[in-house]
C-alpha cells in the first residue's frame, strides 16, 4: 500500500517550452502533496505544498508563475515548469500524505528534467 | 525554523565494517518526527525509519540501528557489518507540527569490497 507514481520518469525539453510532471497516489487519497527539487549531489528542497482543491503554498524563493502546481483531485497533482531554462534542469520528487498514516509522506520515484 | 545537520559529507568503508551516520537537528516544536531515508543511485527515496519526539527508545532492525538522544538533539544511524548494497546517500529529515519535511544535506556512503 501507499504507492506514489510519477510520470514521466525522465524528460528532455528545449528551452522556452513547458513540461508537465504528474504525481499520483495509486492506492490512497492524498489530502496533501509536496513537491521537492534536488540538484545533483544536493539535498531535497521543498518547493511547494498543495492541498486538493486549493492553491498551492510556495516556499520562499520559488516562483509560482514558473512552477505551476495543480492538485485537482485527491489522487493527482501536477507540476508544470513553464518556459523552461537549462537552470531548471533538476530532479523533481513529489510526495503524498494521507491514507492510513495521515501524517506520513510517501515519495514518488522522481522525475529527471533536462532542459537543452 | 527547523534545521538538520549531517556533518559527514562522504564516508567510505570496507565491507563488513560498522559505520555510523550522524544527524543533529534543531526545532522549536515540542512534538516532531525524525526520519532516515536512503537514496540509491536510481534516485528513489527509500523510507527507513520514523521516530516521534516522545519515543527515545533506540531501535534495531536487522543490521540497522538508530540512537535517538533528545539531550543532544541527535538521531544517529548505524549500519552493522556494512555491505556493498548499502552504498547510497542517506538523508536525515525532520518534520514538525506543520508536517513539512526539512532534509539534511545527506551523507554519501561508499562500501567497497
Amino acid at each position: 500500500g501507499a504507492v506514489v507514481s510519477q510520470h514521466p520518469s525522465r524528460v528532455i525539453c528545449k528551452s522556452g517550452t513547458s513540461v508537465k510532471i504528474e504525481c499520483r497516489s495509486l492506492d490512497f487519497q492524498a489530502t496533501t502533496m509536496f513537491w521537492y527539487r534536488q540538484f545533483p549531489k544536493k539535498s531535497l528542497m521543498l518547493m511547494a505544498t498543495s492541498n486538493e482543491g486549493s492553491k498551492a503554498t510556495y516556499e520562499q524563493g520559488v516562483e509560482k508563475d514558473k512552477f505551476l502546481i495543480n492538485h485537482a483531485s485527491l489522487t493527482l497533482s501536477t507540476l508544470t515548469v513553464t518556459s523552461a531554462h537549462p537552470e531548471d534542469s533538476s530532479f523533481y520528487i513529489c510526495s503524498a500524505q494521507g491514507g492510513k498514516a495521515p501524517y506520513e509522506q510517501y515519495f514518488g520515484p522522481g522525475t529527471r528534467l533536462t532542459v537543452t | 525554523a527547523q534545521k538538520v545537520t549531517q556533518a559527514q559529507t562522504e564516508i567510505s568503508v570496507v565491507e563488513k565494517e560498522d559505520v555510523t551516520l550522524d544527524c543533529v537537528y534543531e526545532t522549536r516544536d515540542t512534538t516532531y518526527y525524525l526520519f532516515w531515508y536512503k537514496q540509491p543511485p536510481s534516485g528513489e527515496l527509500v523510507f527507513l525509519i520514523r521516530r516521534n519526539s516522545f519515543d527515545e527508545q533506540n531501535e534495531i532492525s536487522g543490521r540497522y540501528s538508530w540512537n535517538f538522544q533528545k539531550s543532544t538533539s541527535s538521531f544517529n544511524f548505524t549500519i552493522t557489518a556494512s555491505q556493498v548494497v548499502d552504498s547510497a546517500v542517506y538523508f536525515c529529515a525532520l518534520s514538525g507540527t506543520a508536517s513539512k519535511l526539512t532534509f539534511g544535506t545527506g551523507t554519501r556512503l561508499q562500501v567497497t569490497l
